[in-house]
């Protein structure tokens, strides 16, 4: 089945700690995006990429790395420098040129 | 991008059709209206989207007004899986890139199917 994954489901994060949240997609989609969405909001962009090694900061990119080495792989990594990073992390992808996104299941960060 | 503006939450009877609408008054002429739904704790599911004729897939009905100033989506038999936030969203037909390549998600509207 075609689709997008996300792992883990739940990530745990130690203060000052690097964490880096996976999302995979064989839907042969060429843009992916990240979003984070925290209780009660809507979802606000955090990267996005359109080409393997290309991506482009989103709104609210501060303390977030992104790469995209493979078409099918675009990781996000929180870093310490991300001081407020519980909340609900989302990646989807499009058709490029395609407005209509696909969402994977979502990773929940927690901080300790 | 034109904001949209949806009812906070709605509810809905187990069988009847659940009728959730949006303004959209602002909206510019190649601008098309998606609609997504997102179920607790999940990542949100495409669910149809149109320009202005009415739309009809496996999931839902999607009535644009004549002026595409408003919309409705219609789910004809609501189930208790449709218990869901449902978001409308306007957005252009083409990739501008930048932060306006991204899906505007507002808050939406919760709706609850009852038994």
């Amino acid at each position: 089945d075609g689709g997008i994954t996300q792992s883990p489901k739940y990530l745990f994060r130690k203060e000052g700690q690097n964490v880096t949240l996976s999302c995979e997609q064989n839907l042969n989609h060429d843009a992916m995006y990240w979003y984070r969405q925290d209780p009660g909001q809507g979802l606000r962009l955090i990267y996005y990429s359109q080409i393997v090694n290309d991506f482009q900061k989103g709104d609210i990119a501060e303390g977030y790395s992104v790469s995209r080495e493979k078409k099918e792989s675009f990781p996000l990594t929180v870093t310490s420098a991300q001081k407020n990073p519980t909340a609900f992390y989302l990646c989807a992808s499009s058709i490029l040129g395609k407005e209509t996104q696909y969402f994977g299941p979502g990773t929940r960060l927690l901080v300790l | 991008d034109a904001k949209t503006t949806q009812p906070p939450s709605m509810d809905c009877a187990e069988g009847r059709a659940a009728n959730l609408p949006c303004n959209h008054s602002t909206i510019s002429g190649n601008e098309y209206v998606y609609w997504y739904r997102q179920i607790h704790s999940q990542g949100p599911q495409y669910i149809i989207h149109g320009l202005k004729n009415n739309e009809t897939n496996e999931m839902a009905s999607l009535i644009i007004t004549e002026d595409r100033k408003s919309s409705t989506l219609i789910l004809p038999h609501a189930t208790l899986r449709d218990t869901a936030v449902y978001y409308c969203i306007v957005r252009g037909s083409s990739w501008r890139g930048g932060s306006q390549g991204n899906l505007i998600f507002g808050k939406g509207t919760k709706l609850s199917v009852k038994p």
